[in-house]
């Protein structure tokens, strides 16, 4: 079956340092790939997608890049803020219409 | 992409009693999803929703603990029943978006049972 594995947190950060997620995935197929944000007390919000290989998504400064070989899906991003901590997930669609697996999700937590 | 209101979003109920959660999509959808977050974890899939059909549930999870609703394509509810505190978690609702390639989440109902 799929399954998705992601980082553990909490990943603690100073304010503009460089962040990156790791997330590694196990599919058949060519699944779609999601990196989901969920701040404190609010749902899961949708950060940035890639539906195949070698695709980056991207937004907010946020990137990640769908490596086929790897199986990987690392997020990054170059400068954090302290309005970036929240936790992340990372998941993925088998394209069969189906729901999503996701990953345990990361804590991301950005002092000034 | 599709917005979706989900109600209520939030509430402390008793053991032994059942809550009924709405999710209304403004546009229709095939299936619907309802997901699981337990304190601290990730989100566990709990039935997908299809209108005119019984959901069909994961393993781990029953139609009788959580009857799912689908009366039309734009609403679906679901019920926790005969609820203890290992119900208190956040139950989501989804729908995949309109070209098919990602999806929208609800903003959550965070259930708390005492």
């Amino acid at each position: 079956g799929n399954s998705v594995t992601q980082m553990e947190g909490p990943v603690t950060l100073s304010e503009e340092a460089f962040l990156t997620i790791n997330c590694t995935y196990t599919a058949t197929g060519y699944p779609s790939l999601f990196w989901y944000v969920q701040y404190p007390g609010e749902g899961l919000q949708l950060l940035l997608k890639a539906t195949k290989a070698d695709d980056k998504g991207s937004n907010k400064g946020f990137e990640a890049t769908y490596r086929k070989e790897t199986t990987s899906f690392h997020l990054e991003k170059g400068s954090v803020q302290v309005s970036d901590s929240a936790v992340y997930f990372c998941a993925l669609s088998d394209n069969a219409g189906n729901m999503l697996t996701f990953g345990g999700g990361t804590r991301l937590m950005v002092k000034p | 992409s599709a917005v979706i209101s989900q109600k209520p979003s939030r509430d402390i109920c008793q053991r032994g009693t059942s809550l009924t959660i709405q999710c209304q999509v403004d546009s229709q959808v095939t299936m619907m999803f309802w997901y699981r977050q337990q304190p601290g974890q990730s989100l566990t899939l709990i039935a997908t929703a299809n209108q005119g059909s019984e959901a069909t549930y994961e393993s781990g999870f029953v139609i009788d603990k959580f009857p799912i609703s689908r009366p039309n394509l734009t609403f679906s509810t679901l019920t926790v029943s005969n609820m203890s505190p290992e119900d208190s978690s956040i139950y989501l609702c989804s729908v995949e978006t309109a070209d098919r390639y990602g999806y929208t989440f609800g903003s959550g109902t965070r259930l708390t049972v005492v």
